[in-house]
């Protein structure tokens, strides 16, 4: 069956330091992955979409990375801050809907 | 401004009754979606639509009814056949169809509760 994964648990981390988010999918062949913050009762917001034949996208602090062969995206937000904090989702788009992961929560602290 | 509204944010329904919830978009985007929300859960699509007129059903689209009459408007109906219809509904549009690898836009959601 198709899976996406992202880590269950919540992400602690300190100011200033690296956040890095995981997106693992399984029997699925995206044509591109997008990932989208979303802060508690409200809507998504996207923040960046990597293609297929694209390894890495930055954008500002944000950078993806997209590996087809280990089916993976790594999501990283560098020089963290408290503001960062929320829980972001992964979404893996073909043809004309989106498959959206659970979402990672990730916390920031002072 | 542009943006995409939801609307009511918070609705109660007694079991048995069908409610409508209103998304309006003034982006003039082609393609507009409804997703549900679950706690710890992720996104899953119950109805899309690219154009006017036309719309699909997504993985959940039991109990649900949408209509397309208008480009900027994409009503969702929670019908009494929906046999769990407590979530956070969402609202979403995209300037055309996902396989133009566009992002969505998404409005600020509404909660029903069934009582």
């Amino acid at each position: 069956s198709q899976k996406i994964e992202q880590n269950s648990e919540a992400l602690n981390i300190q100011e200033g330091k690296t956040a890095t988010l995981t997106c693992n999918y399984t029997n699925y062949s995206p044509a591109y992955l997008q990932w989208y913050r979303q802060d508690p009762g409200r809507g998504p917001v996207f923040l960046l979409l990597i293609r297929e034949n694209e390894k890495e996208k930055r954008k500002e602090r944000l950078k993806v990375t997209f590996d087809t062969t280990l089916k993976q995206s790594l999501f990283h937000i560098t020089a963290s801050q408290p503001a960062d904090s929320a829980t972001y989702l992964c979404a893996l788009g073909s043809g004309y809907a989106l498959n959206f992961g659970k979402g990672t929560s990730l916390l920031v602290t002072p | 401004d542009g943006g995409i509204t939801q609307s009511p944010k918070y609705l109660f329904r007694k079991e048995g009754q069908n409610v409508t919830l209103s998304c309006e978009q003034n982006l003039n985007h082609d393609a507009m979606y409804w997703y549900r929300q679950d706690p710890g859960q992720g996104l899953r699509l119950i109805y899309y639509s690219q154009i006017v007129n036309d719309f699909q059903k997504g993985d959940i689209a039991e109990g649900y009814s949408v209509s397309r009459e208008k480009k900027e408007s994409f009503p969702l109906t929670v019908t009494s056949a929906q046999k769990n219809p407590t979530a956070f509904y969402l609202c979403a549009s995209s300037i055309a169809g996902l396989a133009n690898y566009n992002e969505q836009f998404f409005g600020p959601g509404t909660r029903l509760t069934v009582l």
